[in-house]
């Protein structure tokens, strides 16, 4: 069975601040995903990431990826207030064209100034 | 608007009940995906559809059952409701199967609250 496991689960941080959240999962994938989603709302996709070694940045945003350790990180640099959401990381079961995402529990960020 | 369209957004109903849950994928994407949201289980994979046909169970109740139709829109059929059901519901979808579905579009959600 697939695992994703996230930390921290919850940060709270001041703004100018530099962070990174961890996603550990626990089988061979082949596609990693990060979300956000602000309270009551969707989720917003903001980096996949398909090989060993990728890694995507967005403005304060960067995310990498290591297969072997099975690990990814998103960096958050000079934190601003409205980076302040939850971050989902999601990683896709290799094989058989059954590609349900199994997420982590989520990292709460709340970004204060 | 993300292109994929729930409805709908919000929903109150009894334990015991039966709720319909629509989702229509975003135009050009055959993969719907069905994903349940709570504050004790998470996000929660539930079911997928490619093309009208039953692709993959996820954590999905004998209670809960889905379909796609030929214009690929999906239902999400809740019975005999418990107060545990409630939760958002998100759809999303993508355009294929394996890496040609990297791409995952959700909806906005469905709000479910069974009383």
């Amino acid at each position: 069975e697939l695992k994703v496991e996230q930390n921290p689960l919850f940060l709270s941080m001041q703004e100018g601040k530099n962070y990174t959240i961890y996603c550990n999962y626990s089988t061979t994938s082949d596609r990693l995903y990060w979300y956000r989603q602000d309270p009551g709302k969707s989720l917003e996709s903001l980096f996949v990431l398909l090989s060993n070694g990728a890694v995507k940045q967005e403005g304060r945003l960067m995310a990498s990826l290591d297969t072997k350790a099975r690990l990814s990180t998103l960096h958050i640099t000079a934190a601003v207030h409205d980076l302040s959401a939850t971050y989902f990381c999601a990683v896709v079961h290799s094989g058989g064209g059954a590609d349900g995402l199994t997420f982590g529990k989520g990292t709460h960020l709340i970004i204060q100034p | 608007d993300s292109g994929v369209t729930q409805t709908p957004k919000h929903l109150i109903t009894a334990t015991g009940q039966r709720v319909t849950l629509r989702c229509s994928p975003r135009s050009g994407d055959l993969s719907v995906y069905w994903y349940q949201q709570s504050l004790d289980q998470g996000l929660q994979f539930l079911i997928q559809y490619y093309n009208g046909e039953e692709r993959a169970k996820g954590n999905i109740l004998e209670r809960f059952s889905a379909q796609q139709f030929p214009d690929l829109h999906s239902e999400l059929n809740l019975s005999s409701l418990e107060l545990g059901d409630s939760a958002l519901y998100f759809c999303a979808s993508s355009v294929g199967l394996g890496l040609l579905a990297y791409g995952y579009t959700f909806g906005s959600g469905t709000r479910l609250t069974v009383v």
